[in-house]
């Protein structure tokens, strides 16, 4: 299984961010996992920012709650990430990783992530 | 949301020591849902343990896990060259998931 993170790397204050994580080698329908985004603003630690899961069911973090939206895309195999009215402080490398079930969703397969630096 | 606490943010070790990192959470986790992952620079996080104390695939026997309830360790026994890294623990019970900030284990 891969994971590939792909969208703009370069965001204006107050636009929307916009990235799409590509799954291969596993369906994202298959039943036991969750398709998770992370981020690591530089120099910081770990952020998890929301999952969707096999069902379509979504969580994300109380911090980010109504700025963010993440979807799956059955037909392309693949997570999307939105998060909108970015400013600087969302400047960071962004993951999509795998929660696995039988891990206790635990993140066992992440992608290699995207810089994403968010401009005045 | 549960906050992790981890402890020393930096570890200075010669290859060969033992190293003992520690994860303190601000309220119960259950065991279940405690796991630590490895970074590297210019890598992705790589899982290393999960359940509090069950190896990942891959993951070297030099690595144990420990701990319940507000008090989890990571252990290496003997630090190899390929362990210097930051490592990082996690309570994926959520949501929200939450990380600790980090311990970066770097060579004395």
């Amino acid at each position: 299984l891969q994971l590939q993170e792909s969208g703009a790397r370069l965001v204006q204050s107050s636009q929307t961010l916009s990235l799409t994580c590509a799954v291969s080698g596993g369906s994202i329908t298959s039943g036991g996992y969750s398709w998770n985004w992370i981020r690591q603003p530089p120099g910081q630690g770990l952020e998890w920012i929301g999952k969707i899961d096999y069902s379509g069911t979504t969580d994300y973090s109380p911090s980010l709650e109504g700025h963010v939206t993440i979807l799956a895309d059955r037909s392309r195999n693949q997570v999307s990430l939105r998060l909108t009215s970015v400013t600087a402080a969302d400047t960071a490398m962004y993951y999509c990783a795998r929660g696995t079930v039988s891990y206790f969703y635990a993140l066992d397969v992440w992608g290699q992530g995207t810089t994403v630096t968010v401009s005045s | 949301d549960i906050v992790l606490t981890q402890s020393p943010g930096t570890l200075s070790l010669s290859p060969g020591d033992r190293a003992t990192l520690s994860c303190r959470a601000s309220q119960s986790v259950s065991s279940t849902y405690l796991a630590w992952y490895q970074a590297k620079p210019g890598q992705s996080p790589r899982l290393l343990i999960y359940g509090a104390s069950s190896r990942a695939t891959g993951t070297p026997d030099r690595f144990s896990g420990g701990g319940s309830g507000t008090d989890f360790t990571l252990t290496i026994s003997r630090l190899e060259p390929e362990d210097f890294a930051v490592y990082f623990c996690q309570q994926c019970g959520g949501p929200p998931m939450t990380f600790g900030q980090g311990t970066k284990l770097e060579i004395k």
